[in-house]
Order: C-alpha cells, then sequence, then structure tokens
C-alpha cells in the first residue's frame, strides 16, 4: 500500500506570496492532519481534516487554511507569506473515525520564505 | 494543555550499544506514538503504544499509562539509527498529537 504523499517537496516563496501545498492519504485513510516544524517551536499541529471536515484546529492564525477533498486528499494555503513561515510542513493520515488514532506521516514539504 | 518532556535531549553512543529513551507526559492519553525522523525530516512510525510493551527487532518500547510515561529502547544500535525520536501522546481523543522536543541520537562507527 502506498504512503502519505506530499507535493511538492521544496518550495521557495516570496514574503507576501501565498502557497498551497498538497497530501494524499494513505488509501482508506479518511482522516489527515497538518504540522508544522521548526528548529524553534518544534512540531505543532495546524488542523485535523475529516470527511471534507474541519474537526479540529490549532492555534495558527487565519492565514493558515486548509480543505480536504472527496477522495480524502487535503491541500493546505498560507496566505501573505511571512518569514517566520519558513518550516518543514507535514502531513499525516490515520484511519481513524474518531481522535488521532495511529499517524502515518509523509515525507514533508520544505518552505522557505525569503 | 498537556506537557511532554523527553530525556536525553541529545545521546552520542558508539554502535552497538545499548540506550533508553524516555518520554513522560503530565496528564492521561489516550493515544502515544514513538517516531524517528530521518536526515530527509520524514517521520517513521516506531510504535503505537498507549499502554503496554511491544517490540520489533531491535527496538522495543513500554508505556506505563498510570505512572505517565514510556521508554524506548534500541539495542544494538547501528549507524542508521541516527536521527531525532520524537514521542507524541494524544489526550482524551482530541484528534491531534502533541510532540515532545524529541532525542537526537548520533551513533558513531
Amino acid at each position: 500500500k502506498a504512503g502519505v504523499t506530499q507535493t511538492p517537496r521544496y518550495l521557495i516563496k516570496t514574503r507576501g506570496q501565498q502557497v498551497t501545498l498538497s497530501c494524499s492519504p494513505i488509501s482508506g485513510h479518511r482522516s489527515v492532519s497538518w504540522y508544522q516544524q521548526t528548529p524553534g517551536q518544534g512540531l505543532q499541529f495546524l488542523f485535523e481534516y475529516f470527511s471534507e471536515t474541519q474537526r479540529n484546529k490549532g492555534n495558527f492564525p487565519g492565514r493558515f487554511s486548509g480543505r480536504q477533498f472527496s477522495n480524502s486528499r487535503s491541500e493546505m494555503n498560507v496566505s501573505t507569506l511571512e518569514l517566520g513561515d519558513s518550516a518543514l510542513y507535514l502531513c499525516a493520515s490515520s484511519w481513524a473515525g474518531t481522535g488521532a488514532g495511529e499517524q502515518y506521516f509523509g515525507p514533508g514539504t520544505r518552505l522557505t520564505v525569503t | 494543555g498537556i506537557q511532554v518532556e523527553q530525556s536525553p535531549p541529545d545521546l552520542i553512543l558508539q554502535e552497538g550499544a545499548n540506550s533508553t529513551l524516555r518520554c513522560n507526559f503530565s496528564d492521561s492519553v489516550n493515544n502515544l506514538q514513538w517516531f524517528h525522523q530521518n536526515p530527509w525530516g520524514q517521520l517513521i512510525n516506531l510504535f503505537y503504544i498507549p499502554s503496554g510493551t511491544k517490540q520489533n527487532g531491535r527496538l522495543s518500547a513500554t508505556t506505563v499509562a498510570t505512572e505517565r510515561y514510556s521508554l524506548l529502547y534500541i539495542s544494538s544500535s547501528q549507524t542508521t539509527d541516527s536521527g531525532v525520536y520524537f514521542c507524541a501522546v494524544e489526550r482524551g481523543g482530541q484528534g491531534n498529537l502533541i510532540f515532545g522536543k524529541g532525542t537526537k541520537l548520533s551513533v558513531k562507527p
């Protein structure tokens, strides 16, 4: 069974631009979560989607948004990029109908904002 | 919110040595996972272990939920074990994992 895939793997953007990252979960998994990893803050939860509905949201500004499609693929968008948004963005999927369940992570998208 | 503390923060071993990594958490949890982050950044699942003991080859893990800690044992370490090991917990089915700061392991040949 194929693992979680994320595209693109690397991205360089300029301050003020917006960016969209994509995540395809493991087949059959309906929950998709997004995390941000930075050297200073570590791994932090952004949001979680299940059956196209956002079930849970972390403590990030409204510039960070996401959505999930009927095939469980998910996208996250960051608008008006700031230098501090430079990070590794990780997507995880699970089969769990409730709670986080056993989460499987993709390879991540490394975003650099200049 | 729940606090997750991992120790030690850094660990340097000679190849072939054994090690124990610890994860303490401040409240009851219903989900605990151990991950290994490889040099390219991907988090690799090691164990899903909200309680009890599991073994997978040279690695094993024990979670004592009543005492709010988990241990990851690595035996006969290899250079490929190098990387950062994360413990992550979920409280009360909230739907997200809360990560510790990790243990950075370096295995020297």
